[in-house]
């Protein structure tokens, strides 16, 4: 049973415009959630996280929003760059180490 | 620095071959992961160690077996395997296991059993 869903597994933006890339998920019980970004042929690069006690992080143009009534998550880039173009994987936790991914959205931005 | 390496970045082996998968990490980290990731799909976690001693094992079967020979390497044992078995094999390492501790993944292992 997937706890972390990306429904939308592919995603196109303009350069220089907003790229929003959203995660659901079923289990109230995590209460760390991280974005990460990854490239053909390597691992998962991390970007920015966000606990569970906040709404609102934010890291130069990468701002993670959480609306834990919802149990919905979203990351918004802006500006979108050409170099952003990867798949993007949102995962969480409980206070366990164990990471639950999504299945995540290719990203392309288009120069 | 938050590099972790890993060792070979493509294996192809045959069903009846041993071998094995090494990762490092100079972070200083305490907690080293193996995930297992198969094409389209998000990595699934096999194995945790922390302090170097294994502390989940996601019932994962026994021809694949972990070691931790000190804080700052992790190798995972192959022997046996199937050709389902193929997969992008992630290592990973974070601080501790407390749940603000970020993982920092490595490149992975290509696998490819034949």
């Amino acid at each position: 049973d997937q706890q972390v869903k990306q429904n939308s597994p592919s995603l196109s933006v303009q350069e220089g415009r907003i790229s929003i890339l959203n995660c659901d998920y079923t289990n109230s019980m995590f209460d760390y959630f991280l974005w990460y970004k990854k490239y053909p042929a390597e691992g998962p690069t991390f970007l920015i996280s966000i606990s569970s006690i906040k709404d609102k992080n934010e890291d130069g143009r990468f701002t993670v929003f959480l609306n834990k009534s919802a149990k919905h998550l979203s990351l918004h880039i802006v500006p979108s760059q050409p170099g952003d173009s990867a798949v993007y994987f949102c995962a969480a936790k409980t206070g366990a180490n164990n990471l639950f991914f999504g299945t995540g959205t290719r990203l392309t931005v288009i120069p | 620095d938050t590099e972790v390496t890993q060792t070979p970045k493509h294996l192809v082996m045959g069903m009846t071959n041993k071998k094995s998968l090494k990762c490092e990490q100079h972070m200083g980290h305490r907690a080293m992961y193996w995930y297992k990731q198969k094409a389209k799909k998000p990595p699934e976690l096999m194995f945790v160690y922390s302090y170097e001693k294994l502390s989940i094992n996601e019932s994962v079967p026994s021809r694949f077996s972990p070691e931790c020979p000190n804080s700052s390497l992790l190798n995972l044992h192959l022997h046996a395997l199937q050709p389902e078995d193929s997969a992008l094999y992630l290592c990973a390492s974070s601080q501790g296991l407390a749940g603000t501790d970020t993982q920092y993944f490595g490149p992975g292992t290509r696998l490819t059993v034949l």
